[in-house]
């Protein structure tokens, strides 16, 4: 079956622009999460959605971020007013539960470059 | 808070070495403990995993152990291939509130000569 996917691979931006970046999680997978890999940083967590939940956004790192799941499936990470810092690998991952036992399968990743 | 970390890199090889990679983590209560592997232009993927103290993954010939009295979790594999080239990733899942999210080490880069 379809693995999760993302949309765009690559994305290259100005600063000041906001940009929208896509996940389609596994079909009848319920939890979704959204890290950050960059060079500085590593890889970092930075929203979870599971279900009808309340999302946990405990690891975005500024207000300009923001993420919404419509109907429990697709994705959408925002993130306004771009800046320099923001380049990096934004990935996408999915797993049967929320729990700490699942295996998540991540996504190809969108590379970001704010120019 | 929870951290993990890494021993650092590059690591180079030839082929049939044996390979560890040292992982040690800081948490509360009883995490799962995961490694994962990026190969050259792929996503990230689930190599290994351990939820509880004692439990050995394995996967393609690597293993790893959960040891709580010294929280590691060491990648370990007596065969390197060519194809083993990637960079490893020792990730934890915390108890209690986590809700699954990973915190990882900073990876590790596995060169594999032949």
């Amino acid at each position: 079956g379809a693995g999760v996917s993302q949309s765009p691979s690559n994305k290259v931006t100005e600063k000041g622009k906001d940009v929208e970046l896509r996940c389609d999680p596994i079909s009848g997978h319920t939890a979704l999460y959204w890290y950050r890999q960059s060079l500085g940083q590593g890889l970092e967590f930075l929203i979870y959605f599971q279900g009808n939940s309340a999302p946990d956004k405990s690891g975005l790192p500024s207000d300009r971020f923001s993420a919404e799941r419509t109907g429990g499936s697709v994705s959408t990470l925002t993130i306004q007013r771009t800046q320099q810092e923001d380049s990096a690998v934004y990935l996408c991952a999915s797993s049967l539960g929320a729990n700490d036992f699942n295996e998540q399968f991540f996504g190809p990743g969108t590379r970001l470059t704010v120019l | 808070g929870n951290s993990v970390t890494q021993m650092e890199g590059p690591v180079t090889l030839s082929e049939e070495a044996f390979l560890t990679i040292n992982c040690t983590y800081t948490a509360t209560g009883y995490p799962s403990l995961f490694w994962y592997v990026q190969y050259p232009g792929e996503g990230l993927q689930l190599l290994l995993k351990a939820t509880k103290a004692d439990d050995k993954g394995s996967n393609k010939g690597f293993e790893a152990t959960y040891r709580k009295e010294t929280t590691s979790f060491h990648l370990e594999k007596g065969s390197v291939q060519v194809s083993d080239s990637a960079v490893y990733f020792c990730a934890l899942s915390g108890g209690g509130t986590s809700y699954g999210k990973l915190t990882f080490g900073q990876g590790t880069i596995l060169t594999v000569h032949p």
